[in-house]
């Protein structure tokens, strides 16, 4: 069975900080896709970035980037230059065959003015 | 705007009452999955179609039924409700591979007294 695991239920940042939430997630699949999604408090789930795990290279989209390391199973999000509207949940997704999606259980974070 | 329309966004019910949640997927899409976001429990999956037909069920209640039309919006039967229905249902779309995530409706908030 995959579980996606995301054990900082809350963290926070200053304003322009860099801050890294960490993802893990368990599988038996040599090929799969990994997503986070960030949802504001207006509970709209917004994707963030996608990892396609056979590809080495970390995703990067504008201030968000991934660490991905596939032996440790493991998927952690950076957000560089934190700003106030980067406040919200951040849910780690996991692709499986069949097309469902695995969410973790959520990191909440607040940017500190 | 996302391109997943939900209706209604709120609903309050009584306790033992059927509700109708409606989904009508992105341009294109033809798969449809229904999520149901409890308090303490994240993103749970419940049933996914892909042009009409069921594809996968997951922890989807007996009381709980779907159904994809021909025109691909989707609607989600929830009947006898009890209090602990209470939550936010998304719904999503995606292509046939969803390797490039899931694109979300706003949800419909469901409050069952």
């Amino acid at each position: 069975a995959q579980t996606v695991t995301q054990s900082q239920p809350e963290m926070s940042v200053q304003e322009a900080e860099t801050v890294t939430l960490s993802c893990t997630y368990d599988t038996s699949e040599s090929d799969y896709y990994l997503f986070w999604y960030k949802q504001p408090p207006s509970r709209q789930m917004i994707l963030v970035i996608r990892q396609e795990a056979y590809k080495q290279q970390n995703a990067t989209e504008n201030r968000f980037s991934v660490n991905f390391q596939k032996a440790a199973k493991s998927f952690s999000l950076k957000i560089s230059d934190s700003q106030l509207g980067d406040a919200a949940m951040y849910f780690c997704a996991y692709r499986r065959t069949g097309n469902q999606f695995y969410f973790g259980t959520g990191t909440s974070l607040t940017v500190i003015p | 705007d996302s391109g997943v329309t939900q209706t209604p966004k709120h609903l309050i019910t009584a306790t033992g009452q059927r509700v109708t949640l409606r989904c009508s997927p992105r341009s294109g899409d033809l798969s449809v999955y229904w999520y149901q976001q409890s308090l303490d429990q994240g993103l749970q999956f419940l049933i996914q179609y892909y042009n009409g037909e069921e594809r996968a069920k997951g922890n989807i209640l007996e009381r709980f039924s779907a159904q994809q039309f021909p025109d691909l919006h989707s609607e989600l039967n929830l009947s006898s409700l009890e209090l602990g229905d209470s939550a936010l249902y998304f719904c999503a779309s995606s292509d046939l591979g969803s390797y490039y995530g899931y694109t979300f409706g706003s949800g419909t908030r469901l409050t069952v007294v």
